[in-house]
């Protein structure tokens, strides 16, 4: 099977922009979360979707949005960035009770 | 915020020598996870545990679910340079918290050939 597929791996955005990074789940996995990782933070919880369902949340403000399709891909959106908004975003698939996370997309907000 | 307290925060050990880290929460988990990452991927899983006093296995890893179940340890016997990277561990609420891991702040690992 292949593994959790995030797009793309890198990008750079300027202050104000807005960015839309995509992850393809583990064939089979419905359930996908969206984690943003940072040196200072470390690794924390953004939002997760089952079944085109929004069923948690974590404390990030509204500037950051998701949505999964029916085929369980999902993406994620950042409006209006900021330089805090840089960081490692991974998104991860579940089966059972494990998350398998994919290799990350590196923002740089300059 | 992070609830997860794991340590210690580095190791810097020779190539043979066995390792032990651990996590301490201030919550109940009903799954503990251990992950490694290397530098620029994202985390792997290493082992997935899911009763309390649980010990589990995995080559040269093995993990335990403390029996309070606010505690996890993981020990790597016999470390070798490949073992070198970023180890997280991971707790799941479980019931309505669908996806939403809390992660340790990492312990980085050192190993000199």
């Amino acid at each position: 099977k292949a593994g959790v597929t995030q797009t793309p791996r890198y990008l750079i955005k300027t202050r104000g922009q807005q960015v839309t990074l995509s992850c393809s789940p583990i064939s089979g996995h419905r359930s996908v979360s969206w984690y943003q990782q940072t040196p200072g933070q470390g690794l924390q919880f953004l939002f997760e979707y089952f079944s085109e369902t929004q069923r948690n949340k974590g404390n990030f403000p509204g500037r950051f949005s998701g949505r999964q399709f029916s085929n369980s891909r999902s993406e994620m959106n950042v409006s209006t960035l900021e330089l805090g908004d840089s960081a490692l975003y991974l998104c991860a698939s579940k089966d059972q009770g494990e998350l398998f996370f994919g290799e990350g997309s590196r923002l740089t907000v300059l | 915020g992070q609830q997860l307290n794991q340590s210690p925060q580095s190791m810097f050990i020779q190539e043979g020598e066995d390792v032990s880290m651990n996590c301490t929460s201030s919550s109940i988990f009903n799954t503990w996870l251990w992950y490694k990452q290397d530098p620029g991927e994202g985390p792997v899983l290493l082992i997935a545990l899911y009763k309390a006093g649980e010990l589990t296995s995995n080559g040269r890893l093995t993990a335990q679910f403390g029996i309070t179940r606010k505690d996890s340890f993981l020990n790597i016997s016999a470390s070798i340079p490949s073992d070198v990277g970023i180890y997280f561990c991971a707790g799941d609420a479980g019931g309505t918290s669908y996806g939403k891991l809390t992660f340790g702040q990492g312990t980085i690992l050192t190993v000199h050939p």
